[in-house]
């Protein structure tokens, strides 16, 4: 079975550009979620989304926003990007959608502005 | 509200243990527990939902005590493989978003 797949594996921006990132589950999994990892912070929650639908959402202003597709894929974007939205960004997927089950995560798409 | 990971990082030898704990200030319904080597995704270790109970396979274990809001992770007769920062991350109810801690980098010396 196939894991979670992030793409692309890194990315370069500059100030003000807008981003998007891919991910996309296991298969037969609904539950998608986003991570940011910083150095020091630990992983901090973006949102959830379970059959296209947005189920959490972090404290993140609104330059990030996140959608999921009918095949359970999801992407988020970041606009009016800033130096301190450089870091490494995960999403990981579950099956049935509790958040009391086992999280799978990719490997992360590490973004680096400029 | 995120969780409070201690100690922040720890060095031991092949073979010693360790002990990460994990506290909140809120209630909790669940505790889970992941690690991530450097360059890689974390990789889940286990999850505990309130109720005390102790779970663990192979050298590692945990324990959550729900009253007191906290969980530790145990690891004995540590290997060099258990190297690596192990997050925690917390639920208040079965519905909630799971809320990572900082982390605990742990590094083990031949």
């Amino acid at each position: 079975k196939a894991g979670v797949t992030q793409t692309p594996r890194y990315l370069i921006k500059t100030r003000g550009q807008q981003v998007t990132l891919s991910c996309s589950p296991i298969s037969g999994h609904r539950s998608v979620s986003w991570y940011q990892q910083t150095p020091g912070q630990g992983l901090q929650f973006l949102f959830e989304y379970f059959s296209e639908t947005q189920r959490n959402k972090g404290n993140f202003p609104g330059r990030f926003s996140g959608r999921q597709f009918s095949n359970s894929r999801s992407e988020m974007n970041v606009s009016t990007l800033e130096l301190g939205d450089s870091a490494l960004y995960l999403c990981a997927s579950s099956g049935r959608g509790s958040f009391n089950e086992k999280l799978f995560f990719g490997s992360g798409t590490q973004l680096s502005v400029l | 509200q995120q969780p409070v990971q201690s100690p922040q990082a720890v060095i031991l030898r092949e073979g010693e243990d360790a002990v990460i704990n994990c506290s909140s200030s809120k209630a909790l319904y669940s505790v889970h527990w992941y690690r991530q080597k450097h360059g890689e995704a974390p990789v889940f270790l286990m999850i505990l939902l309130k109720g005390g109970e102790q779970k663990g396979h192979d050298k590692i274990s945990a324990s959550f005590n729900e009253k007191k809001q906290q969980s530790s992770l145990y690891l004995t007769a540590s290997q060099l493989s258990y190297s690596g920062t192990y997050f925690c991350g917390t639920g208040q109810n079965r519905d909630d978003k799971i809320i990572f801690g900082k982390g605990t980098r742990l590094h083990i010396l031949p």
